[in-house]
């Protein structure tokens, strides 16, 4: 079935670093690809997202590319700041199996926490 | 931000007790879905809409029951409250299948 492996955190970095979640996944057909975040005690909020091959989504200086050949989506920020501390959630949308409806599979999310 | 609203927001229950969690909307969007949210499993599908009257099962529905009369309502119904259903729960909408889904704020639910 399918599956989204990412990388265990927690990550944890100074403000104005460079970052990278790493996101693998596993799927049947041709799925599209969301990174979500989450804020403490909040729902999780669509961050970006792919549809195709090569397709890179960015949204609030969050990117990731849509990689079919090593079957990734890794979330990048250039300059993190201390605001963008959440949990990151990588998610794909594929044919359920056996049936004609989409559901999202999570990985496990992320913690990133980013110091002053 | 999408509408989306979650009711009770916190909710303390006892061990055999029934709950229902709903969950309203005001996009309009055909499909609706409850996931759980535990530490170390991430999110998990309990079971999802795909219309008014129209429900399907997800990974983890045993112990659950769902019920959708309205396009802006999704129910979620515990039978009888066990305390490994102590969780975060989240609605979600999508417009389409396959497309992203938008997540309402949560109900925190302890059963003790």
């Amino acid at each position: 079935g399918d599956s989204v492996t990412q990388m265990e955190g927690p990550v944890t970095l100074s403000e104005e670093a460079f970052l990278t979640i790493n996101c693998t996944y596993t799927a049947t057909g041709y799925p599209s690809l969301f990174w979500y975040v989450q804020y403490p005690g909040e729902g999780l909020q669509l961050l970006l997202k792919a549809t195709k091959a090569d397709d890179k989504g960015s949204n609030k200086g969050f990117e990731a590319t849509y990689r079919k050949e090593t079957t990734s989506f890794h979330l990048e920020k250039g300059s993190v700041q201390v605001s963008d501390s959440a949990v990151y959630f990588c998610a794909l949308s594929d044919k359920n199996s056996g049936g004609s409806n989409y559901k999202l599979t999570f990985g496990k999310g992320t913690l990133l926490t980013v110091n002053p | 931000d999408a509408g989306i609203t979650q009711s009770p927001r916190h909710k303390v229950t006892e061990t055999g007790t029934p709950v229902t969690l709903r969950c309203h909307q005001t996009e309009n969007h055909r499909y609706m879905y409850w996931y759980r949210q535990d530490p170390g499993h991430g999110l998990r599908l309990i079971h999802y809409s795909y219309g008014v009257k129209d429900t399907d099962k997800g990974e983890v529905s045993d112990g659950y029951s769902v019920s959708r009369s309205k396009t802006e309502d999704f129910l979620l119904t515990l039978e009888s409250a066990t305390s490994s259903q102590t969780s975060v729960y989240f609605c979600a909408i999508s417009i389409q299948q396959g497309y992203e889904q938008y997540f309402g704020p949560g109900t925190r639910l302890t059963v003790t």
